[in-house]
């Protein structure tokens, strides 16, 4: 069964500063990736997503994730947050095999921009 | 831009009773899905539904969980007999297809059982 660990519970960070989110999924085989956020009183919106190819990716408002699959690592970046990026921010995975259609979820990482 | 709608925004019920939480999928979606968050823990995918039947679910889908596309429009996601530990965010999703297509969700439902 696959697995998501979100490192950070709860992180706070003035404006300007940059941002790093960890993220590290548990399977064996091959997986699609994504990070979704959900800003306060909002549903779940998709940052961004990897399924094959450059594993940097651009995803919506400046952000981007890095896949390194000896790590098996997708950690999230911002190299300036501003205070509308307060939300909470979901790490997520899908292995990519047909007939599979669930997406497993971290516990989510709380951002608070402070401005 | 087309959006998932569910409705209600919040469900209190008494244990034991019967909900129905609705949701509107994407119009030309044509996989849908519930997931639940329980209040401070990861969301957790219940079931996916394609072509008028679960293609998948887990093991929190038990029997007293059923979902159905009544309409062609509505997805619904029905619990027979709540229980207190039932209480949580449901979330509805759609996709348009198979391969590399985004999961849309939707706002999601408040369930609260007393």
């Amino acid at each position: 069964a696959q697995s998501v660990s979100q490192h950070n519970h709860h992180v706070i960070l003035s404006e300007a500063a940059s941002l790093e989110l960890g993220c590290n999924y548990s399977y064996g085989g091959t997986v699609n990736l994504f990070w979704y956020v959900q800003y306060p009183g909002q549903h779940l919106q998709l940052l961004l997503k990897y399924f094959s190819g450059d594993p940097l990716v651009k995803g919506i408002k400046g952000f981007e994730a890095e896949f390194i699959k000896s790590k098996f690592s997708f950690n999230l970046r911002k190299p300036s947050v501003q205070w509308s990026d307060t939300a909470e921010y979901f790490c997520a995975v899908k292995s990519s095999g047909a007939g599979s259609y669930q997406l497993t979820f971290g516990k989510g990482t709380k951002l608070s921009v402070i401005p | 831009e087309p959006e998932v709608t569910q409705t209600p925004s919040h469900q209190v019920t008494q244990m034991g009773q019967e909900v129905i939480l609705r949701c509107v999928p994407i119009s030309n979606h044509l996989y849908f899905y519930w997931y639940r968050q329980i209040l401070g823990q990861k969301v957790e995918f219940l079931v996916s539904f394609y072509n008028n039947e679960i293609s998948e679910k887990s093991e929190i889908f038990d029997d007293q969980f059923s979902v159905e596309r009544p309409d062609g429009s509505n997805f619904t996601l029905k619990i027979r007999s709540t229980k207190l530990e039932d209480s949580a965010m449901y979330f509805c999703a759609s996709r348009q297809r198979e391969g590399t297509d985004t999961q849309y969700f939707g706002p999601g439902t408040r369930l609260t059982v007393l």
